[in-house]
């Protein structure tokens, strides 16, 4: 089946730094992409959609300048998150539509902890 | 915008007692899926709903679609120990997002 594989699947930083997280679908062709987040105990937040070869879509009060996406290629969707504080830490997801009937593919997810 | 919501937002059973979580909303769904998170883990697609008043099984796992296809079901037969995670309910937003329910947190007692 299709897989989406995310990296890293934890990072520690520090406050200030920048991380960036990698989401590749393996096996597929993935023109969208959705980025989400995930508080411990909650539900999936959809942060911003990434399209391929344009800019992404940002949900209301997500930060584009700080969650920075990038999608170059049909395989490859990016999520840099600049200058991390503590609050960013969470649970980051990527996820792709394989086909109509098939749901959402899930990135095994990045726990990011900002210290 | 449209919104799904999910209850009971937590659900502790015995092991062979059965469960179901429900989802509502606002609005007609053009289909409704459904996800399992383990702990620690991401979530896996189980399943989606396109027609009304559809029932899906999966072993102990039976998946219904509301007549007005605005609320959907899952309901676990016998649950095991296996079945601990949460389970999320989601519903397309824009011609391509999903939006996702708070999730019902199972947790299982053997």
């Amino acid at each position: 089946g299709a897989v989406v594989s995310q990296h890293p699947s934890r990072v520690i930083c520090k406050s200030g730094t920048s991380v960036k997280i990698e989401c590749r679908s393996l096996d597929f062709q993935a023109t969208t992409m959705f980025w989400y987040r995930q508080f411990p105990k909650q539900s999936l937040m959809l942060m911003a959609t990434s399209n391929e070869g344009s800019k992404a879509t940002y949900e209301q009060g997500v930060e584009k300048d700080k969650f920075l996406i990038n999608h170059a290629s049909l395989t490859l969707s990016t999520l840099t998150v600049t200058s991390a504080h503590p609050e960013d830490s969470s649970f980051y997801i990527c996820s792709a539509r394989t086909g109509r009937n098939y749901g959402y593919t899930f990135g095994s997810g990045t726990r990011l902890t900002v210290v | 915008g449209q919104q799904v919501m999910q209850i009971p937002q937590y659900q502790h059973v015995q092991e062979g007692e059965d469960f179901t979580t429900y989802c509502n909303s606002s609005t007609t769904l053009s289909n409704i899926q459904w996800y399992k998170q383990r702990p620690g883990g991401h979530p896996v697609f189980l399943i989606q709903l396109v027609k009304s008043g559809e029932v899906k099984k999966q072993k102990r796992l039976t998946f219904q679609f509301g007549e007005a296809k605005k609320n959907s079901s899952l309901h676990i037969t016998a649950t095991q120990t296996t079945d601990v995670g949460t389970y999320f309910c989601a519903g397309p937003h824009n011609n391509n997002d999903m939006r996702f329910g708070a999730g019902t947190r199972l947790t299982v007692k053997p």
